[in-house]
């Protein structure tokens, strides 16, 4: 059964870069047929697809972040990441790390499972 | 961007009761349509997927239909831990959209 937990600082300074970590317990992000992705949901909202990343290093990014974030992984560590620069109040939200059942070629479908979130507060 | 429109954005019904969810797509999507429940201070949880599967270990009470651009989450009888709100979401094509959610509170 695949796991997966955020882990980075809780509160980062605006302009700054807000970084966090994916670690995928209980299977390999190498094995392929997933994208792993990064979601977030700003308080009292809904949910906003941030990016993902295949285990090749294939990445799809929100237009609306692009300019600002690198979705990267780390096969040794079974980990992924996410960085978004130049942060804002506006990038303060529950971030979530998900798997997405997918292939290389583009194909999405569904978010099983989740990691349990963590809130990344923007403020100085 | 594909657009979607969940209705109603908040619901009061009562234990026992036939819920009905409707998720509209701006344009078509064939069936890349999934429901997730999330209750509060927890992460979404996968329901339905490819509009009308039921993911495993979800109750039977739970159903989905439709496709092209209009979907339903139906609760056919509800249960007190059903309280909670749902979250439509399209995979047909990126940037990947949710719905705004709906609140289903108990009356």
């Amino acid at each position: 059964q695949v796991q997966l937990q955020e882990s980075g600082p809780g509160l980062v300074k605006p302009s700054q870069t807000l970084s966090l970590t994916c670690t995928v317990s209980g299977g390999s992000i190498s094995s392929g047929g997933y994208y792993w992705t990064w979601i977030r949901q700003h308080p009292g909202e809904g949910l906003e697809w941030i990016g993902c990343i295949y285990y090749s290093g294939s990445t799809y990014y929100n237009p609306s972040l692009k300019s600002r974030l690198t979705i990267s992984v780390d096969t040794s560590k079974n980990q992924f990441s996410l960085k978004l620069s130049s942060v804002t109040a506006a990038d303060t939200a529950v971030y979530y790390c998900a798997s997405d059942l997918g292939n290389d070629y583009g194909d999405h479908n569904w978010f099983d499972p989740w990691g349990q979130g963590t809130l990344v507060t923007v403020s100085s | 961007d594909i657009q979607m429109t969940q209705s109603p954005s908040s619901l009061s019904a009562s234990v026992g009761d036939r819920v009905t969810i409707t998720c509209r797509a701006s344009q078509s999507i064939s069936s890349y349509l999934n429901w997730y429940q999330q209750k509060p201070g927890k992460a979404p949880k996968l329901l339905i997927y490819a509009a009308s599967s039921l993911q495993s270990g979800v109750p039977s009470r739970f159903s989905g239909s439709g496709s092209g651009t209009d979907f339903t989450l139906t609760i056919s009888s509800l249960q007190p831990e059903d309280f909670a709100t749902y979250h439509c979401q399209q995979s047909y094509s990126t940037p990947l959209t949710f719905g705004q959610g709906t609140r289903l509170e108990i009356k």
